[in-house]
């Protein structure tokens, strides 16, 4: 049973453009959503987080979108750089539930070309 | 400020053998958490540790998986009699003691142990 999807297993971006990665979740008790960059051969790398009380948080280059209606989060990149490159993970979890794990989607790989 | 530590990075084991992984949380950190990684796939949570506590291990396999994370030292990840099956990149997290907020308490992935059993 996958509660968090990530339909998109690859996505390609010219560089300066923007970057859209999708997130869709099923179950309702999540209240908190994050997203990961990894590269090969590292552990995840923790970009930005949105709370279930917000529909948007903005941090840099990077953008969360949370639309609860939809069970639907995305990220966005503006501008892409060619360092972007990586698989994107979105997580989420169900805090307020005192479940404090995380269940992470299967990613998408994002190659920015230069 | 040194992150997560994980070692080894690279695990070879023979069938039948037992594999250790180590994890320490980073400074400050007394929260723990493992997760599995299989080939193509996301990150799996196995448990979730605070000292000398296991606080969730929902995703940890009923037999020949434990972890500990004693008073002092690293956090363990312990497979006994390691199959085939097994091989993955194993991930640990931590997280700060908790403030009552727990939202804010996210996790921090440490390069992950890659273990190959022949």
């Amino acid at each position: 049973d996958q509660q968090v999807k990530q339909n998109s297993p690859s996505l390609s971006v010219q560089e300066g453009r923007i970057s859209i990665l999708n997130c869709d979740y099923t179950n309702s008790m999540f209240d908190y959503f994050l997203w990961y960059k990894k590269y090969p051969a590292e552990g995840p790398t923790f970009l930005i987080s949105i709370s279930s009380i917000k529909d948007k948080n903005e941090d840099g280059r990077f953008t969360v979108f949370l639309n609860k209606s939809a069970k639907h989060l995305s990220l966005h990149i503006v501008p892409s750089q060619p360092g972007d490159s990586a698989v994107y993970f979105c997580a989420a979890s169900a805090i307020g539930s005192g479940t404090y794990k995380y269940i992470f989607g299967t990613g998408t790989r994002l190659k920015v070309l230069a | 400020n040194a992150g997560v530590m994980q070692n080894p990075r690279h695990l070879v084991r023979r069938r039948g053998q037992e594999a250790r992984l180590r994890c320490s949380p980073m400074k400050g950190h007394s929260h723990v958490y493992w997760y599995r990684q299989l080939p193509e796939e996301g990150l799996k949570f196995m448990v979730y540790l605070q000292k000398e506590n296991i606080i969730d291990e929902s995703g940890m396999p009923k037999e020949r998986f434990s972890a500990e994370f004693p008073k002092e030292g690293p956090s363990i990840l312990r497979i006994q009699q390691v199959v085939r099956g097994d091989s993955a990149a194993y991930f640990c997290a931590s997280s700060p003691s908790s403030s009552g907020r727990a939202i804010t308490d996210t996790q921090y992935f440490g390069p992950g142990t890659r273990l190959t059993v022949l």
